[in-house]
């Protein structure tokens, strides 16, 4: 357990639903990620928030919206997506946001099928 | 833009033998590296991280990386592995430069399974 909690941990959507992911940090920290998985490609990074403020959006399409409402709490709502996006959507948390050598603490992820 | 290389996919070995996984990433500036793990069915967690000093650097569970800097290489080590090794290995950097903030990029992963 690492402080960082997803949910829910599947999810099954067609491609005319809206859902949300939410993600949970209990570790006081003050920067939150979203990342994707998908079969046979890197770990990607689609959004960075620091402070409750997105500080990058890695070119991640507008189906994919994320929201911060406050600093332990991360959501990703999705609405129209496509078969392709189907993946792992892990959710991490870190200290002092622009600091790059703090440990990102990742949660376990919520798995995503679009029929 | 700054890439991650894990030259195995997939590694498979006893238990008691060496292992050693390849990492190299591409970018022109000053990083900082990490190594992740995925054991079975549990979250991505920190093995060990490099930002000066050293370019050994040592992290929980028996476990080493060292950076070569004229490599671009940053390969983790352990002597004698166990069962208990089994998961998925990641390399990571980052951009040391602090305005570039804490965006990690990601190697593709090496699944290590270690025989009993």
């Amino acid at each position: 357990e690492t402080g960082v909690t997803q949910t829910p941990r599947h999810l099954v959507m067609g491609m005319t639903n809206k859902k949300s992911l939410k993600c949970e940090q209990h570790l006081g920290h003050n920067a939150m990620y979203w990342y994707k998985q998908s079969a046979k490609k890197p770990l990607e990074l689609m959004f960075v928030y620091s402070l409750e403020e997105r500080v990058e959006n890695n070119s991640v399409p507008s189906r994919f919206s994320p929201e911060c409402p406050n600093s332990s709490h991360l959501f990703l709502h999705l609405h129209t997506l496509q078969p392709e996006d189907s993946a792992l959507y892990l959710c991490a948390s870190s200290q002092e946001p622009l600091a790059a050598y703090n440990e990102q603490f990742f949660g376990p992820g919520t798995r995503l099928t679009v029929l | 833009a700054q890439s991650v290389s894990q030259h195995n996919h997939h590694v498979i070995l006893s238990e008691a033998a060496s292992l050693e996984l390849g990492c190299n990433y591409s970018y022109g500036g000053t990083v900082n590296l990490f190594w992740y793990v995925q054991y079975p069915g549990q979250h991505l967690q920190l093995l060990l991280k490099y930002f000066s000093g050293d370019p050994l650097v040592k992290g929980i569970k028996g476990f080493e990386a060292e950076f070569i800097k004229s490599k671009f290489s940053f390969n983790l080590r352990k002597p004698s592995v166990q069962w208990s090794d089994t998961a998925e290995y990641f390399c990571a950097v980052n951009n040391k430069i602090k305005a570039a903030g804490n965006k990690l990029t990601f190697g593709g992963g090496t699944r290590v399974l270690v025989k009993p």
